[in-house]
């Protein structure tokens, strides 16, 4: 079974700095697919970013940006600039990519509190 | 917008009693996913399903049953509440080719 860790419960920042939250996960697969979702207030879950597990190049959106080191099972999102909406939960999430067998399921992590400081 | 809703979106019920929430999807995705969502805890998978009438058991299924009897509709019923079942609870549906969740605003059901 997958396992996704992410050892950081709560971070705080100033606004307009960057952040880094980290994510390490533990699989034997090979193709994969890994996502950062961020959960505001309002509770709703929202993707902030993706990575295939075949693409050696960081995924990037914006202001988030992330470090994939697939040997090392690490995935860690960084945000610049950060802006007081930024404020939620952050969780790192891992999905064995299995088109034949059905079995492709999210495995989430904690999470990671974040918030932005005026 | 995905076009997948929850209902109710609260609910207080009290132990024992039979409960299902309703994930409701306009898209036509065959992958429909129930979490269950509690602190320290993250989102933890309860029951999942790849089709019409094909479910299969996530991590913490034991309490709960699932049906699809039609593609746009995912039940997750809970026979007998019980206090530990309170909690928040989400649907999502997933996108084949891109593997993306998206998911529902949330069902939070409480248990007395």
């Amino acid at each position: 079974a997958q396992t996704v860790t992410q050892s950081q419960p709560e971070m705080s920042v100033q606004e307009a700095e960057t952040v880094t939250l980290s994510c390490t996960y533990d699989t034997s697969e090979n193709n994969y697919y890994l996502f950062w979702y961020k959960q505001p207030p309002s509770r709703q879950m929202i993707l902030v970013i993706r990575q295939e597990a075949y693409k050696q190049q960081n995924a990037t959106e914006n202001r988030f940006s992330v470090n994939f080191q697939k040997a090392a099972k690490s995935f860690s999102l960084k945000i610049s600039d950060s802006q007081l909406g930024d404020t939620a939960m952050y969780f790192c999430a891992f999905m064995k990519h299995d088109h034949d067998f059905g079995n492709e399921k999210l495995t989430f992590g904690t999470g990671t509190r974040l918030t932005i400081i005026p | 917008d995905a076009g997948i809703t929850q209902s109710p979106r609260h609910k207080v019920t009290e132990t024992g009693t039979p409960v299902t929430l309703r994930c409701h999807q306009t898209e036509n995705h065959r992958y429909m996913y129930w979490y269950r969502q509690d602190p320290g805890h993250g989102l933890r998978l309860i029951h999942y399903s790849y089709g019409v009438k094909d479910t299969d058991k996530g991590e913490v299924s034991d309490g709960y049953s699932v049906s699809r009897s039609k593609t746009e509709d995912f039940l997750l019923t809970l026979e007998s509440a019980t206090s530990s079942q309170t909690s928040v609870y989400f649907c999502a549906i997933r996108e084949e080719n891109t593997g993306e969740l998206f998911f529902g605003e949330g069902s939070r059901l409480t248990v007395l």
